[in-house]
């Protein structure tokens, strides 16, 4: 079953602005795991959080995570039209050790 | 370049073919994975590899039939394939089955059923 869900689902904005996407799951987790997708490629692993993290940064992003409300968020400043691309959250349940639970993911677009 | 290569990158088959999607990883890792991703849908696991060893069959239709002959190398057979199952078909491996480790993906193939 579905553990992550994204939102929004779709997200367009401008060459410079922040984008925030949204990410909540539904069991306890060990970890969390941001991935990007561009058209027609697969997906690149962007930043891991543990679930004993509550934010983490590397470059441009930066993932929070808040374990009694079971969300995470992805933050990318200063977007750039090289940002356009879907972004998936990835659960990891305490439950299990390997299976990562994917969201649908959000859609982005940078208009230049 | 992500170090997992996957041929072919397009495929288009009848539903009473039979093929075999490859997948190669240089990155030394000893584990492997099958998923398949639909529009708008999230990816779903379809098979778990270790060190050769199938750990995992999401429970997946006898149609797809994986084979792992050695850590680097990784195949997904298909025959008799209905409409639903186009889709991307995407490999990944890490470096073990373990919790902290990220997955690395290949670009996929993308399947179409005729």
């Amino acid at each position: 079953s579905q553990q992550g869900e994204e939102d929004p689902q779709a997200l367009s904005i401008q060459e410079g602005e922040n984008a925030t996407m949204n990410c909540s799951y539904k069991t306890s987790i060990n970890n969390l795991q941001w991935y990007r997708q561009n058209s027609g490629r697969g997906l690149v692993h962007l930043i891991l959080i543990r679930s004993n993290e509550r934010e983490k940064h590397s470059g441009r992003l930066r993932v929070t995570l808040d374990t009694s409300k079971k969300s995470s968020s992805l933050l990318i400043t200063a977007s750039r039209a090289a940002d356009t691309a879907s972004y998936f959250c990835a659960s990891l349940e305490r439950s299990n050790d390997y299976k990562l639970s994917f969201g649908a993911g959000t859609t982005v677009t940078v208009r230049a | 370049e992500t170090g997992v290569t996957q041929t072919p990158r397009h495929l288009v088959m009848g539903m009473t073919n039979k093929k075999s999607l490859k997948c190669e990883q240089h990155l030394g890792h000893n584990a492997m994975y099958w998923y398949k991703q639909s529009a708008k849908k999230p990816l779903e696991l379809m098979f778990v590899y270790s060190l050769e060893e199938r750990v995992e069959n999401n429970s997946v239709p006898s149609r797809f039939s994986p084979e792992c002959p050695n850590s680097s190398h990784l195949f997904l057979h298909l025959h008799t394939l209905q409409p639903e199952d186009s889709a991307l078909y995407l490999c990944a491996s890490s470096q073990d089955l373990v919790t902290y480790q990220p997955q690395h993906f290949g670009d996929g193939t993308r399947l179409s059923i005729l």
